[in-house]
């Protein structure tokens, strides 16, 4: 039972590179999320998926997309990395409103 | 325009005392409380919750206080240990239909626990 795996752990990228960070949950939940955390910024909602099929933007979506193909998976894409967008990516999944959310290990990328 | 604030990047307190750890929001909206536990190199850590409909809610040394007519909630932890010692940060969500379902943080709070 792993809960929510991300992939990669780790990576590399240089400016103007392209990558999608993948992230998968066996916790049948609804909601998925893409966050960022950065020294002094806290963690700042990238993108929200209610379902499967369904995104909306949350408080940092510029220079990201995002894919909610099922309800397991939600892949999170950069399609021309640039050095502001280094920082700790985490995903998280909740079941219910008023729920906990729970988070998977995080990717932690570097542009540069 | 940052919807939920932790505003003390830091705190140190000794082991066996009260700590207590602060958050603002602004959006009255807001119906459910979350505290995490973050420590390094890995994934935040679900704590303790409330709803809006309550005012306190423990959970063995922690406790999360929500007022909200002043928008301000705390978590209280006693007596503290140096296993304690992580990043905390205070979550939101409801906020009406434009945020419905989304979960926001504040920057959180360092806390050390020394022996």
């Amino acid at each position: 039972n792993a809960g929510v795996t991300q992939t990669p752990k780790f990576q590399v990228l240089k400016t103007g590179q392209s990558m999608t960070l993948q992230c998968a949950q066996d916790m049948n939940h609804n909601s998925m999320y893409w966050y960022r955390q950065d020294p002094g910024m806290g963690l700042r909602l990238i993108y929200y998926s209610a379902s499967e099929g369904t995104t909306d933007k949350g408080e940092v979506p510029n220079g990201y997309n995002v894919s909610r193909l099922n309800k397991r998976e939600f892949s999170l894409r950069l399609e021309s990395a640039a050095p502001s967008q280094t920082s700790v990516y985490f995903c998280a999944t909740r079941g219910q409103l008023n729920t906990e959310a729970f988070f998977g290990q995080g990717t932690r990328l570097t542009v540069v | 325009d940052q919807q939920v604030k932790q505003n003390s990047p830091s705190l140190s307190v000794q082991e066996g005392r009260i700590s207590i750890l602060n958050c603002d929001y602004t959006n009255s909206m807001f119906d459910y409380f979350l505290w995490y536990k973050k420590y390094p190199a890995e994934g935040p850590t679900f704590l303790i919750s409330i709803s809006s409909i309550k005012d306190k809610n423990e959970d063995g040394r922690f406790t999360v206080f929500l007022n909200k007519s002043a928008k301000h909630l705390s978590l209280h932890i006693v007596p503290s240990q140096p296993g304690d010692s992580a990043v905390y940060f205070c979550a939101a969500s409801g906020g009406g239909s434009s945020n419905t379902g989304k979960l926001i943080f504040g920057q959180g709070t360092t806390l050390q626990v020394k022996p």
